[in-house]
């Protein structure tokens, strides 16, 4: 079974709007970590946000926010205010405590239109 | 100094060559990674270390080689390579490999097309 899933192929927005990338996840582990990182067509991976397990408040870097739901296993990432640069593929990914992994889901690329 | 540094950034092969790719990280990190991406795949781990030792290896063909000569450098030997080997090579390293917060930063990738 798919440890994180990523149901959005390919989104397009337009710039300035806020927009929603979906990531489920699927863990025995009562003590793990959610990651988003962005890799632009250059193919460099970067590291976006971080919410851990146990955190009580949804994670914000910026522009970027984790809408964190526990029970839900949701982790969806939040750009608020679309830019032009924000057009890249996007990765959810987590890592259990247990395991020296981190597990990637397929990515979303997301295109930002002006 | 950029964190994580990988060269050559694109590679073209023979099915019969013999290259290496490298990885350096400026970090003073202990732990680095080799990750396989593939198109229309998920990002799949290939290899860990973990203060210079072999941690994890994902069940990757022999053809794929790893080599960690100190925690600052990792190199993945190929040789004998399909073309279904084609992919981006990335590199990554973190401070440990323990614990769930542990970032993970990435190289720019090696472009590798296999012919």
């Amino acid at each position: 079974a798919q440890k994180i899933t990523q149901t959005q192929p390919g989104m397009f927005v337009q710039e300035k709007e806020a927009v929603t990338l979906d990531c489920t996840y699927d863990t025995s582990d009562p003590s793990y970590g959610l990651f988003w990182y962005k890799q632009p067509s250059s193919g460099e991976m970067i590291f976006l946000i971080y919410q851990g397990s146990y955190d009580q408040q949804n994670a914000t870097e910026g522009r970027y926010s984790l809408n964190f739901q526990k029970a839900r296993k949701s982790a969806n990432l939040v750009i608020s205010a679309s830019q032009l640069g924000d057009s890249a593929m996007y990765f959810c990914a987590m890592r259990e405590d247990r395991d020296d992994k981190i597990i990637f889901g397929k990515g979303t690329r997301l295109h930002i239109l002006p | 100094e950029t964190g994580v540094t990988q060269t050559p950034r694109h590679l073209v092969m023979g099915m019969t060559n013999k290259k290496s790719l490298k990885c350096e990280q400026h970090l003073g990190h202990n732990a680095m990674y080799w990750y396989k991406q593939s198109a229309k795949k998920p990002l799949e781990l290939m290899f860990v270390y973990s203060l210079e030792e072999r941690v994890e290896n994902n069940s990757v063909p022999s053809r794929f080689s790893p080599e960690c000569p100190n925690s600052s450098h990792l190199f993945l030997h190929l040789h004998t390579l399909q073309p279904e080997d084609s992919a981006l090579y990335l590199c990554a390293s973190s401070r440990t490999t323990s614990g769930s917060y542990n970032e993970q930063f990435f190289g720019p990738g090696t472009r590798l097309t296999v012919l």
